[in-house]
């Protein structure tokens, strides 16, 4: 079992969208959770990221992060098509034998037509 | 991004040579990570390093080598080269944990 899962899509919608996108994770150890946005033939860039339980918010991004479910997700609201990405979580190790590990889910591929 | 630089960014190799890539970055971060990243299974995490001096292994250390003699260089090496390492190779830093984690822009090898 992959230490983050991540459904990889693809998701399409239409432009004004809400958008919601998904991990699980398995390791308790996981203290900060974060999401990537990827770009064609480009690295990833950081779009959020948090270390508690609960939601964040910026501009039409919130991530959220449940805890005692190993679960967290990304909402876009008013998806736009500039939005049309790879979408990645990312969870790191701040405890334990594997202090700084950083692991990613397969990404969700995001479609947003005008 | 500016501060992670890869070499080389293209690489075309037979199978069973062996090559090194190099990840560079001037910010005196701690942290380094190599992934490679494959059509549907997003970034997987080969080797990292917490600090000089250390590295460790990800979910797929198979075949690949990594050292950090230096704070500023992560080095992944791949003695034997194998057409399942054909992908795409991001290297990445970090401060420490919770901080940005800085993204090179790729190296792209092929293995035939």
């Amino acid at each position: 079992q992959k230490e983050v899962e991540q459904d990889p899509g693809p998701l399409s919608v239409p432009e004004g969208a809400i958008v919601s996108l998904n991990c699980t994770y398995s390791n308790s150890a996981f203290q900060y959770f974060m999401w990537y946005r990827q770009y064609s033939r480009k690295g990833p860039e950081l779009l959020m990221y948090t270390y508690s339980s609960g939601n964040k918010e910026d501009g039409r991004f919130t991530a959220q992060v449940d805890k005692s479910s190993k679960y967290i997700s990304l909402f876009i609201r008013d998806s736009q098509p500039s939005d049309s990405a790879t979408y990645l979580c990312a969870i790191l190790q701040a405890g334990g034998t594997s202090y700084g590990k950083l692991t990613f889910g397969q990404g969700t591929i995001l479609t947003v037509h005008p | 991004n500016a501060g992670v630089t890869q070499t080389p960014k293209f690489r075309v190799l037979k199978t069973g040579q062996s090559m090194t890539l190099l990840c560079a970055q001037d910010m005196n971060h701690e942290y380094m990570y190599w992934y490679r990243q494959d059509p549907g299974m997003g970034l997987r995490l080969i080797h990292y390093s917490v600090g000089e001096g250390t590295t460790a292994k990800g979910e797929v250390p198979d075949g690949y080598n990594v050292s950090r003699l230096k704070k500023q260089n992560f080095l992944l090496g791949l003695e034997s080269a194998a057409p399942s390492q054909t992908s795409v190779y991001f290297c990445a830093s970090s401060p420490k944990p919770g901080n940005t984690i800085y993204f090179g822009e790729g190296s792209w090898l092929t293995v035939v």
